[in-house]
């Protein structure tokens, strides 16, 4: 069974600049969401997404925007980035099934670090 | 304040157990997690608890769950150098939608 795979490993970008990053999600899954790790902080939620549509956001705004595959595979891409955009971006994904449980339970990728000077 | 709170470290001698406590402020969540983060990598799932159930083992681990106090906690028994690493706690409130992390507690295990 194949884990969640997230790419590139690293970025760097410059302020003003745009960036796309990918997730593959794990065999089966078709729940992915994304999240934001800043250095020495907790994962903040971006947004989730679920049979293509966004299924939830968290508070980021608009230049932050995603997409999912019919492979359930996503995208996350990011406009005009700010210096406050470095962080270490995590995608993860979760099994279908009732509510609850193994359903709601997140499986992350080794996520993306993007620098933005 | 901050919906998930965590201690920022602990150190702890190899062989002994370890604690990681975590408070919430929610009492509509309905699952709790651990979550293990190995230095410049992502997040493995470590064990996770429903919110009706007051202790879950599994091998080395142990999750306590104070609804009342809205305290969680993580036991490690005979903790060992590879449990090095940062542990998040994390609340869902509402099924299938975000997580709500902690800061995260780092654990240094010495030998």
């Amino acid at each position: 069974e194949t884990g969640v795979t997230q790419s590139p490993t690293h970025l760097i970008k410059t302020r003003g600049q745009q960036v796309t990053l990918r997730c593959s999600s794990q065999s089966g899954h078709n729940t992915v969401s994304w999240y934001q790790q800043a250095l020495g902080q907790g994962p903040q939620f971006i947004f989730q997404y679920y049979r293509e549509e966004e299924n939830g956001r968290g508070n980021f705004p608009p230049r932050f925007s995603g997409l999912q595959f019919p492979n359930y595979s996503s995208e996350l891409n990011v406009n005009a980035l700010e210096l406050d955009d470095s962080a270490l971006y995590l995608c993860a994904s979760s099994p279908p099934g009732l509510a609850g449980g193994d359903r709601d339970t997140q499986y992350f990728g080794p996520g993306t670090r993007l620098t933005v000077l | 304040g901050e919906d998930v709170e965590q201690s920022l470290f602990l150190s702890v001698r190899e062989g002994d157990s370890s604690v990681i406590n975590c408070t919430y402020t929610d009492s509509s969540s309905t699952y709790l997690y651990w979550y293990k983060q190995e230095p410049g990598a992502g997040l493995q799932l470590l064990t996770y608890i429903f919110s009706n159930m007051d202790m879950k083992q599994d091998q080395r681990l142990t999750v306590l769950l104070n609804k009342k106090d809205k305290h969680l906690s993580l036991r490690i028994a005979d903790t060992q150098t590879g449990d090095s690493a940062i542990y998040f706690c994390a609340e869902v409130k509402a099924a299938g939608n975000k997580l709500t992390f902690g800061g995260g507690t780092r654990v240094l295990v010495k030998p």
